[in-house]
């Protein structure tokens, strides 16, 4: 089973619009934490937010904030009124902080294009 | 200030051929990983390591290797390149124990092409 999912291959927003970007995830570890990157047309990979399994409240960074919903598994990203500058490729992803495993697991992303 | 580097940015290789992809870090992270994008898979985990002489398979290790003779440096090495491996690879690191978010840092990615 996919570890982490993104249903949305595309999505348009209209500027000045919120915008939710859904990920789903599986794991059987109590201790996860959950990542939101996005990556520009320039290819890096810029860091947005973070949220542990533990975090009783939903993280927020500015205009993105992590709609946490453990018992249905799912960390969307919300971004509010949205910006030419918010079209890229945003990905969420996971780390299983139980164990030796360090790595993150990352989902197939979602295109957003962000309409003038 | 402490960066994390990928060389090259782009390379063009012809199939059978061995390549080498380098990353170096100045972090002092323990951990190193190395991931290929892939439209529609995201990124996919190839190899990583937790030290100096330690390396591990990731999801989709076939026809690749790392070795850590070092701290600073995790370099990915095509055995024989195939079409199958065009691909961008970015590189990351990681201290042993990242508390919440920080710490993962990528490379620029290396965007390689065998033809």
């Amino acid at each position: 089973a996919q570890k982490i999912t993104q249903t949305q291959p595309g999505m348009f927003v209209q500027e000045k619009e919120a915008v939710t970007l859904d990920c789903t995830y599986d794991t059987s570890d109590p201790s996860y934490g959950l990542f939101w990157y996005k990556q520009p047309s320039s290819g890096e990979m810029i860091f947005l937010i973070y949220q542990g399994s533990y975090d009783q409240q939903n993280a927020t960074e500015g205009r993105y904030s992590l709609n946490f919903q453990k018992a249905r598994k799912s960390a969307n990203l919300v971004i509010s009124a949205s910006q030419l500058g918010d079209s890229a490729m945003y990905f969420c992803a996971m780390r299983e902080a139980s164990g030796s495993a360090r790595q993150l697991t990352f989902g197939s992303g979602t295109q957003l294009t962000v309409l003038p | 200030d402490a960066e994390i580097t990928q060389s090259p940015r782009h390379k063009i290789t012809e199939t059978g051929r061995q390549v080498t992809l380098a990353c170096h870090q100045t972090w002092n992270h323990n951990n190193m990983f190395w991931y290929r994008q892939d439209l529609g898979h995201g990124l996919r985990l190839i190899h990583y390591s937790y030290g100096v002489q330690d390396t591990n398979k990731g999801e989709v290790s076939d026809g690749y290797s790392v070795s850590r003779s070092n701290t600073e440096d995790l370099p990915l090495t095509l055995e024989s390149a195939a079409s199958s491996q065009t691909s961008v690879y970015f590189c990351a690191s990681s201290p042993i124990r990242s508390p919440g978010h920080y710490g993962y840092t990528f490379g620029s990615g290396t965007r390689l092409t065998v033809v």
